[in-house]
């Protein structure tokens, strides 16, 4: 089982600010990444699948980057709002042949108005 | 387009009493999957399945039974119910490998065993 690692735990900020995450990963045998967004009560929704060393996806003010060699990947969000609040899910892709995916105990995200 | 369809979506059950907890999926998905959610924990993968007839555990399996007869269904069963299967449980389902295709996921199923 990979041992995947989200950092913070949880985030405050104010609406407006710029904020940003971690998820650390073992780089050994890599395949894929994706990030989930996790609104409570909701089941979480994809935002991204990243495959490539150096990838880079966006979708409106989130953005996210990917290093493989060295096993992390960022989540940005951008002049964040209120409807950001949500807790963010990193998950690689375990390296076994079915390739399922492992989830980090996510980043919660807190945004004021 | 129902996407992944889980029921019920709360439970409450006695220990040691049996139940069903249903997953389908129209999106004719290969990769079908059941994880469970705890307090200060990620999900966790407790089945999986990579098509119609094939199943196998993931990381927390004991107490559950799988079985995927359809592309469509992925039913969780859980043999006799323990307060620790007390949890909110997601079923997800993927086109492909999970690698390079996104998961979806049902709404998910609170349960709780007294």
């Amino acid at each position: 089982i990979l041992n995947v690692e989200q950092s913070p735990q949880s985030l405050h900020v104010q609406e407006g600010d710029s904020t940003n995450f971690t998820c650390s990963f073992p780089s050994s045998n890599f395949y894929a990444l994706h990030w989930y967004r996790w609104e409570t009560a909701k089941s979480p929704e994809a935002l991204f699948v990243m495959t490539l060393n150096g990838d880079e996806k966006k979708k409106g003010r989130i953005s996210a980057t990917l290093n493989t060699k060295e096993g992390y990947s960022y989540l940005y969000i951008k002049g964040s709002q209120p409807e950001d609040s949500a807790t963010y899910l990193c998950a690689p892709r375990d390296g076994g042949s079915q390739g399922n995916l492992i989830f980090g105990k996510g980043t919660k995200l807190s945004v004021k108005p | 387009n129902a996407g992944v369809t889980q029921t019920p979506k709360f439970q409450v059950l006695k220990t040691g009493q049996s139940m069903t907890l249903q997953c389908a999926q129209d999106m004719n998905h290969e990769y079908m999957s059941w994880y469970r959610q705890d307090p200060g924990m990620g999900l966790r993968l407790i089945h999986y399945s990579v098509g119609a007839g094939i199943t196998d555990q993931g990381e927390v399996p004991n107490g559950y039974n799988v079985s995927r007869s359809t592309t469509e269904d992925f039913p969780l069963r859980l043999l006799s119910a323990a307060p620790s299967q007390t949890s909110v449980y997601f079923c997800a389902s993927s086109y492909k490998s999970w690698g390079n295709t996104e998961a979806f996921f049902g709404q998910g199923t609170r349960l709780t065993v007294v």
